[in-house]
């Protein structure tokens, strides 16, 4: 069965911490993995990843994919309250379906 | 619009009766998407669409489930016979083309409650 897994479940940091969200995954004819922030309803999208071991860049946030291990990982540097939200990993297969995981809600306190 | 909309943003029903879940998407977007969000949980795929044809339907939990996007823009979720356990909130997305290379950009959702 597909499935992607996110660790940790939860976390609460203070401002100007750094974060690692974790994304494992077992998906039948992988394609692509990305990321999502969620803060309210809609997930709004963050990176989309497809190679191994290219990082991915936007600002304070980065990811990078691990194809061999079937993870990725999302870092968070110097976090602000505004990164308060619940962060989805979600894996894209060949029958262009995309899988999610359960999400990390991470909580930034001032 | 610039996004995606949902209509309504909220939708409490009774159980055993009927809805309608409405997703305008992106305009010029090939492929639509809809999932189902449990309270602490990921979205859950249920059906996508390529034009007006859904490619594939295989998320749908039963057969009260029913989706169409006859024009190939606007698509209606449809559910018969609620029961207690539909309560979630209906996530659609939709992108330019289908496939697992294309960012998917989501609309608000619908938060549906059956009492």
């Amino acid at each position: 069965e597909d499935k992607v897994v996110q660790s940790p479940l939860s976390l609460v940091v203070h401002e100007g911490d750094t974060v690692t969200l974790n994304c494992s995954y077992e998906v039948t004819n992988f394609r692509s993995l990305l990321w999502y922030k969620q803060e309210k309803k809609a997930p709004t999208f963050l990176f989309m990843l497809t190679s191994s071991g290219i990082e991915k860049k936007s600002g304070r946030l980065s990811s990078i994919l691990d194809k061999k291990e079937l993870f990725s990982i999302l870092n968070i540097t110097a976090t602000q309250t505004g990164d308060s939200a619940v962060y989805l990993c979600a894996v894209g297969s060949a029958g262009n379906q995309f899988y999610f995981g359960t999400g990390t809600s991470l909580t930034v306190i001032p | 619009g610039a996004g995606v909309s949902q209509t309504p943003s909220n939708k409490v029903t009774e159980k055993g009766k009927y809805v309608e879940l409405r997703c305008d998407p992106i305009s010029g977007h090939t492929a639509l998407y809809w999932y189902r969000q449990s309270l602490g949980q990921g979205p859950e795929f249920l059906i996508y669409f390529q034009g007006t044809g859904a490619a594939d339907d295989s998320g749908l939990p039963n057969d009260r489930f029913f989706a169409v996007r006859p024009e190939g823009s606007v698509s209606t979720l449809k559910i018969q016979r609620t029961e207690r356990g539909d309560s979630a909130v209906y996530l659609c997305a939709s992108s330019l083309l289908a496939g697992s290379y294309n960012e998917q950009f989501f609309g608000p959702g619908t938060r549906l409650t059956v009492l």
